[in-house]
C-alpha cells in the first residue's frame, strides 16, 4: 500500500474564505491527482500533475488551483470558498507506466 | 480516447461468484484496463491490472480476450464486504499526457 496523506480530514468554512487542502504522498510517485466526488456520484479528475513544476486541469472545470513544487506534495488551493464548493476531495498518486493510483482518505469540504 | 462502458449496478448473494464485465472498445495498443473498488466516503482501492488474457491475483481474476475490447472481473465467493463501487479504467491520452476517467463504475450489492 502507497503511504498518501490529506489534511485536514473534514473541513467547515464559511463563503469567501481562502482554503488550501494538502495531499503527501511517501512513494516518490512522479504522478498526482485531484479528484472531487460528491456523495453517491462520479470521480471528476479537476487538476493533474506528472512531476514537479507540471500541473494539467482536469475534465471537470474547477475554480480551485494547485502548485507542485516538490515530488512529494500536491496542494490545491481555493481562493475563495463557495456553497458549490462543497464536496469531498480525493488526492492519488501513482507511478509512470501502467497508470495505477493510490488514493489518499479524502476532504470532505462544506462551505456555509 | 478510450471509453468504458459497465451495468450500472449488480445485485448477488454471499458466497456466489461476481462477474462484471467492461466494455472498452475503442482501447489503443498501449492501453492497461485497470479495475478499482470503492467504499462509501473512501478513495477507490486498487484490485487488480491487465493488458491482456488472464490475471489473477488474492482478491480477483481478470479475464481479457484477444482482441481487448471487454475484460471481467471476477469476484470468487463474494461477502457482505464487497458490496462497493467497482470501476472499470482503461489508460487514455489527453493532450500530453494520460488522464483518466472513472466513469459511473457498477454499484455491487451483496445480500445474505
Amino acid at each position: 500500500e502507497a503511504d498518501i496523506y490529506q489534511t485536514p480530514r473534514y473541513l467547515v468554512i464559511g463563503t469567501g474564505k481562502k482554503i488550501t487542502l494538502e495531499c503527501s504522498q511517501t512513494m516518490g510517485h512522479d504522478k498526482m491527482y485531484w479528484y472531487q466526488q460528491d456523495p453517491g456520484m462520479e470521480l471528476h479528475l479537476i487538476h493533474y500533475s506528472y512531476g514537479v513544476n507540471s500541473t494539467e486541469k482536469g475534465d471537470l472545470s474547477s475554480e480551485s488551483t494547485v502548485s507542485r513544487i516538490r515530488t512529494e506534495h500536491f496542494p490545491l488551493t481555493l481562493e475563495s470558498a463557495r456553497p458549490s464548493h462543497t464536496s469531498q476531495y480525493l488526492c492519488a498518486s501513482g507511478t509512470s507506466g501502467t497508470d495505477t493510483q493510490y488514493f489518499g482518505p479524502g476532504t470532505r469540504l462544506t462551505v456555509l | 480516447l478510450a471509453k468504458t462502458t459497465q451495468p450500472i449496478s449488480m445485485d448477488s448473494y454471499e458466497g456466489q461468484e461476481v462477474n462484471i464485465t467492461c466494455s472498452h472498445n475503442n482501447i489503443a495498443t498501449n492501453d492497461y484496463i485497470t479495475w478499482y473498488q470503492q467504499f462509501p466516503s473512501q478513495g477507490p482501492r486498487f484490485i487488480i491490472q491487465g493488458y491482456k488474457t488472464k490475471v489473477t491475483n488474492e482478491v480477483a481474476s481478470l479475464f481479457i480476450p484477444a482482441d481487448r475490447k471487454s475484460s471481467t472481473l471476477s469476484l470468487p465467493r463474494v461477502s457482505l464486504s464487497d458490496t462497493a463501487v467497482y470501476y472499470c479504467l482503461v489508460g487514455e491520452t489527453w493532450n500530453s499526457g494520460y488522464a483518466l476517467n472513472f466513469g459511473k463504475g457498477t454499484s455491487l450489492l451483496v445480500t445474505p
